[in-house]
């Protein structure tokens, strides 16, 4: 069964440094998402991708914040200067189609810890 | 505002118990609901969902979720868990216009042999 996967696994970065986190989604999906969990609160959406658009985000995806799909399999985001608050899991997922009828596939997350 | 609310944070329970787990939501407007799991080491997955029509869906696992629209409630329940049911639970609401999942906090769901 094919699955979303995340690289890396875990990442420590120094505050004010750029990280990119990368995913590569299931290859027949469409629309694309990136979501955050930080320790000991709830999943929270931070942006969908479609065409190379973003169709929705969130107030917490400002402008440090980007994303990308550099090439036909990868989708990325960025932090540009990435903060003590930017610790935390994030989560790549992938829809055949987007909107709210459509499952929206996880990967296993890349855990970002900012010192 | 909106918000999605899991009332049991933590829950153990011992194999063959039953389980229920609680999730309200506050949304204007038309919603889609789900439960998702994650075990131990592994992402989150999808255990059911409902858009429409009978208010009690069936998912993976013998999982299954009643709607409540008047109550604004979306329970999970499993009639007898077994130790491999040991993961998180998370509720989440999406707006039937939008994109975005919106979770509640989840569960931790621990069950003892």
């Amino acid at each position: 069964e094919p699955e979303v996967t995340q690289t890396p696994s875990h990442q420590v970065t120094q505050m004010g440094q750029e990280v990119i986190l990368r995913c590569v989604p299931i290859s027949n999906h469409l629309y694309f998402y990136w979501y955050r969990q930080i320790l000991g609160q709830k999943v929270e959406f931070l942006v969908s991708f479609y065409n190379n658009e973003i169709s929705e985000k969130s107030e917490i995806f400002d402008d440090q914040f980007s994303v990308e799909r550099p090439d036909g399999s990868n989708f990325t985001l960025k932090i540009r200067s990435t903060k003590l608050e930017d610790s935390a899991m994030y989560f790549c997922a992938g829809s055949i189609r987007g909107g709210s009828s459509y499952e929206q596939y996880f990967g296993p997350g890349t855990r970002l810890t900012v010192t | 505002a909106q918000s999605v609310s899991q009332h049991n944070h933590h829950v153990i329970l011992s194999e063959a118990a039953s389980l229920e787990l609680g999730c309200n939501y506050s949304y204007g407007g038309t919603v889609n609901l789900f439960w998702y799991v994650q075990y131990p080491g592994q992402h989150l997955q999808l255990l059911l969902k409902y858009f429409s029509g009978d208010p009690l869906v069936k998912g993976i696992k013998g999982f299954e979720a009643e709607f409540i629209k008047s109550k604004f409630s979306f329970n999970l329940r499993k009639p007898s868990v077994q130790w491999s049911d040991t993961a998180e639970y998370f509720c989440a609401v999406i707006q039937v216009s939008g994109y975005a999942l919106n979770f509640g906090k989840g569960t931790s769901l621990l069950v003892t042999p």
